[in-house]
């Protein structure tokens, strides 16, 4: 079974718009961290924005929030204010148990948001 | 701060024969991570060193191994190429158990390609 899924290929959007790209995640770990980061054509993975799972209030940093809903098992990225600079892709990705850092991430099969002027 | 570095960039080889990639983990960060990406997909985990040692592996067969030295540095080998190993492999660091988060900070990756 898949651990993450991304279920939109790919999403087009409005400069000055707001966007919700879509995470569902699959665990029997209670205690675990959700991730989204974007990939420029570049290549280099960004970090974006984190959510712990037994953290109380949604995250949010600068433009992106993360949409944590805990029983349905979803972390939606919400984009506001869309620029152009917001094209590429974006990547959901978990971390399962204790011990941060010494955990590897799964990802899902990303979305790619192009941003129209 | 510098942030994690690769190299090569790019690298062009031949099946059966073998390469070594590089990562430069970010000031103060213990622990590397190494991905490979195929064209159009996710990232896959490979495996990760802790200080020195392997701490997880995924699920990519002997001939990928890796070393991390005493600064934290690694390095991932590839033997015996195989055209699927054509990809872009990342290498990420982290502060291992001192970062309850457990984000990881990536580099900009070398794209190989296996003719």
């Amino acid at each position: 079974a898949q651990k993450i899924t991304q279920t939109q290929p790919g999403m087009f959007v409005q400069e000055k718009e707001a966007v919700t790209l879509d995470c569902t995640y699959d665990t029997s770990d209670p205690s675990y961290g959700l991730f989204w980061y974007k990939q420029p054509s570049s290549g280099e993975m960004i970090f974006l924005i984190y959510q712990g799972s037994y953290d109380q209030q949604n995250a949010t940093e600068g433009r992106y929030s993360l949409n944590f809903q805990k029983a349905r098992k979803s972390a939606n990225l919400v984009i506001s204010a869309s620029q152009l600079g917001d094209s590429a892709m974006y990547f959901c990705a978990m971390r399962e148990g204790t011990q941060g850092g010494r955990r590897a991430l799964t990802f899902g099969s990303g979305t790619r948001l192009q941003v129209q002027p | 701060e510098t942030g994690v570095t690769q190299s090569p960039t790019h690298l062009i080889k031949t099946r059966g024969q073998q390469v070594t990639l590089r990562c430069s983990s970010q000031s103060g960060h213990n622990t590397v991570s190494w991905y490979q990406q195929a064209l159009g997909q996710g990232p896959q985990f490979i495996f990760q060193y802790y200080r020195e040692e392997e701490n997880g592996r995924g699920n990519f067969p002997p001939r990928f191994s890796g070393l991390q030295f005493p600064n934290y540095s690694s390095e991932l080998n590839v033997n015996a190429l195989e055209l699927d190993d054509s990809a872009l492999y990342l290498c990420a660091s982290s502060l291992g158990g001192a970062d309850p988060k457990g984000t990881q900070y990536f580099g900009p990756g070398t794209r190989l390609t296996v003719l």
